[in-house]
């Protein structure tokens, strides 16, 4: 069975904090991605990696960065949280055979709180 | 620009009611649509999806079909249940391009 997922469910940091979120997943997939979650705004793409050490800005990637030093593990960085991060983060993985039928594999969400 | 909008939740119903929840798209190009579904304390996952014109995309007793002339995919169901209970996304992407574009989630509650 596909599995994504998120090393941490909930956390709670301060502001200027340096963030660590953590997503792994075990399909081989060369495309995973980035999103937050808020209420009335939908999921909005922070980043994406086509493969190991590419990355790709989405669409509000302003006080976030990546790594992808393993194809499996996709690790969002925040370099100073604030409190306008606090938020749900949802790693997404896709197989590139997937590019036409778009179905991502989503893990169960790491909910941050910047205090 | 690409965007996806869906009626405005929550949405309340009985068991074994009737499901509508409304979608509409604006997309450069011919876009595939989707609709995804999030459980309780779960990540999103896919539900049903369509690529092309007229295409109807059906899974676990839900329907939507792409409707081009009036750019929409709405999803149905005939007779909604409690376990039906979640938070639904509609989702669309473009040709080759990576990023699936998200409407804001339409919240479903269904009571006994």
């Amino acid at each position: 069975d596909v599995k994504v997922t998120q090393s941490s469910r909930y956390l709670v940091k301060r502001t200027g904090e340096k963030v660590f979120l953590e997503c792994v997943q075990d399909m081989d997939h060369e495309n995973m991605f980035w999103y937050r979650q808020d209420p009335g705004l939908g999921l909005r793409l922070i980043y994406f990696s086509y493969d190991v050490k590419m990355k790709e800005k989405g669409d509000i990637p302003e006080g976030y960065s990546v790594s992808r030093e393993k194809k499996e593990r996709f690790s969002l960085i925040l370099e100073s949280a604030s409190t306008n991060q606090t938020s749900m983060y949802l790693c997404a993985s896709r197989d590139p055979s997937g590019m036409r039928t778009g179905e991502l594999f989503f893990g169960e969400g790491s909910r941050l709180t910047v205090l | 620009g690409n965007s996806v909008t869906q009626m405005e939740g929550p949405v309340t119903l009985s068991e074994e009611a009737f499901l509508t929840i409304n979608c509409t798209y604006t997309a450069t190009g011919y876009p595939s649509l989707f609709w995804y579904v999030q459980y309780p304390g779960e990540g999103l996952q896919l539900l049903l999806k369509a690529t092309k014109a007229d295409d109807k995309g059906s899974n676990k007793g839900f329907e939507a079909t792409y409707r081009k002339e009036t750019t929409s995919f709405h999803l149905e169901k005939g007779s909604v249940q409690v376990s039906d209970s979640a938070v639904y996304f509609c989702a669309l992407s473009v040709g080759t391009a990576s990023k699936l574009t998200f409407g804001t989630g339409t919240r479903l509650q269904v009571t006994l």
